[in-house]
Parts: structure tokens; C-alpha cells; sequence
């Protein structure tokens, strides 16, 4: 069954310093998605990935994709206070018998002044 | 605007008490899918639709049923709810499978007594 761990679950950091959240996941998969949710809001999408070494960057976020380890990454450069929000990666399931993106549990940005 | 629609977006009720949460999408979709989000467990898939009169059970189907009729619409229905399903619901879609971008609607805050 496939599995999708990030870390860390919560994360407190000061403006203008860099961090990465990690994203792993169990078996193989082609894709992975980045999603920001806002506290008691929806969840917007932020990046597809779609192949092994894809990386793109938006403002101060950029993502990556090793599949071969199996592993994401959202780095976050110079962080500022409207990064703060809670960020899933999510991988698409392609066996058994269910149809869906399997969400890691998210990682709680709070961006300190 | 391309959208996905809940409704309602708040609701106390009481155990027993049957009720529907609303979804609709105004983007000619064919998959749309129902998420359950909890404090530590992240988001887990209730039921999805791959089209009109196709659907089927997620990770956590109990207690809950879904039809969808239309394209544009797939309800959730809780028949005899429970304080267990005391949670956030988001509706989401996708244009044709799960390993698309998901667009995710606003989120439905459920309280059952």
C-alpha cells in the first residue's frame, strides 16, 4: 500500500531564513503534487511534478522530484509571513482497485517576524 | 469561474439526523472525489466518481453514500450521522482521473451532537 511521509509535521521559522520540507513516498510513482492550505481554508494547488529531476519554482517556493529515491522536496527561500500554511504533498495511487492521490499527513509553516 | 461548490459550509446537527452535503463543479469534470480531514490523520478519501453513475468506495466509506447523477454534481449523504463523523469534508474534481490536479472546493465544518 502506498505510503506518503513528510517532515517535519510542523515547522516554526523566522522571516528571511531558508528550510525544506521532505516529502517520501513507499512505491513508485511518475507524478507528485504540492498543495497550501490556509488556515480554515481549501487546499490550492502549488506544483505538479512530473518526472524524475522536475523541479519548479514559484516566488519563494520551489519543489523538486528524485523518483528514484522517491522523494520530494519544497524549499522555501527567505521565508516571509504569507508562506505560513499548512503544505501536503500528495502522490497518485495506480494499483489495486481505488482511483485516488494519497496525502501525507502536512507540515505546519508558521513564519515568525 | 471555474469552481468546485459546497454547501453547506457549516453545520451543527444532531446523531441520527440524516443530511446532505452539496458539491458541484462548473468545469465539465468527470472525476470528483470526497475527503475527510482530521487533526493527525491528514486528508482521507471517503468515496469518488470517475463519471456519471460510476462510483465507488475510498479509504474510509463507512457510514456514508454518494450518487451522482449529473456530471456536475455528487452529493454526500449521511444517513444516520455520528459524533465520529464530527470533521471537515472537502469536495474535490479532476477533469478525467485521481492523478490529475485536483481542484478542491471550500470545505464543509460538520459537527454532529
Amino acid at each position: 500500500e502506498l505510503k506518503v511521509e513528510q517532515n517535519p509535521l510542523f515547522l516554526s521559522m523566522q522571516e528571511g531564513k531558508n528550510y525544506t520540507i521532505y516529502c517520501n513516498y513507499s512505491t513508485t510513482s511518475d507524478r507528485l503534487y504540492w498543495y497550501r492550505q490556509d488556515p480554515g481554508k481549501s487546499l490550492e494547488s502549488l506544483f505538479v511534478l512530473l518526472s524524475n529531476g522536475a523541479v519548479k519554482q514559484e516566488g519563494r517556493l520551489m519543489a523538486s522530484l528524485d523518483t528514484k529515491a522517491r522523494l520530494s522536496t519544497l524549499h522555501i527561500t527567505a521565508a516571509v509571513h504569507d508562506l505560513s500554511a499548512t503544505y501536503f504533498c500528495a502522490v497518485p495511487n495506480y494499483g489495486g482497485a481505488t482511483n485516488k492521490l494519497i496525502f501525507g499527513t502536512g507540515t505546519l509553516l508558521a513564519v515568525q517576524p | 469561474e471555474a469552481q468546485v461548490t459546497q454547501n453547506p459550509r457549516y453545520l451543527i446537527t444532531v446523531t441520527g439526523k440524516k443530511l446532505t452535503v452539496t458539491c458541484s463543479q462548473n468545469m465539465n469534470h468527470e472525476y470528483m472525489s470526497w475527503y475527510r480531514q482530521d487533526p493527525g490523520l491528514g486528508l482521507r478519501q471517503i468515496y469518488y466518481s470517475m463519471n456519471v453513475e460510476v462510483t465507488d468506495k475510498g479509504d474510509v466509506p463507512e457510514g456514508y453514500k454518494v450518487s451522482r447523477k449529473e456530471k456536475r454534481n455528487f452529493p454526500l449523504i449521511l444517513e444516520s450521522p455520528s459524533p465520529n463523523q464530527t470533521s471537515l469534508y472537502f469536495c474535490a474534481s479532476s477533469p478525467r482521473v485521481a492523478q490529475e490536479t485536483q481542484y478542491f472546493g471550500p470545505g464543509t465544518r460538520l459537527l454532529v451532537l
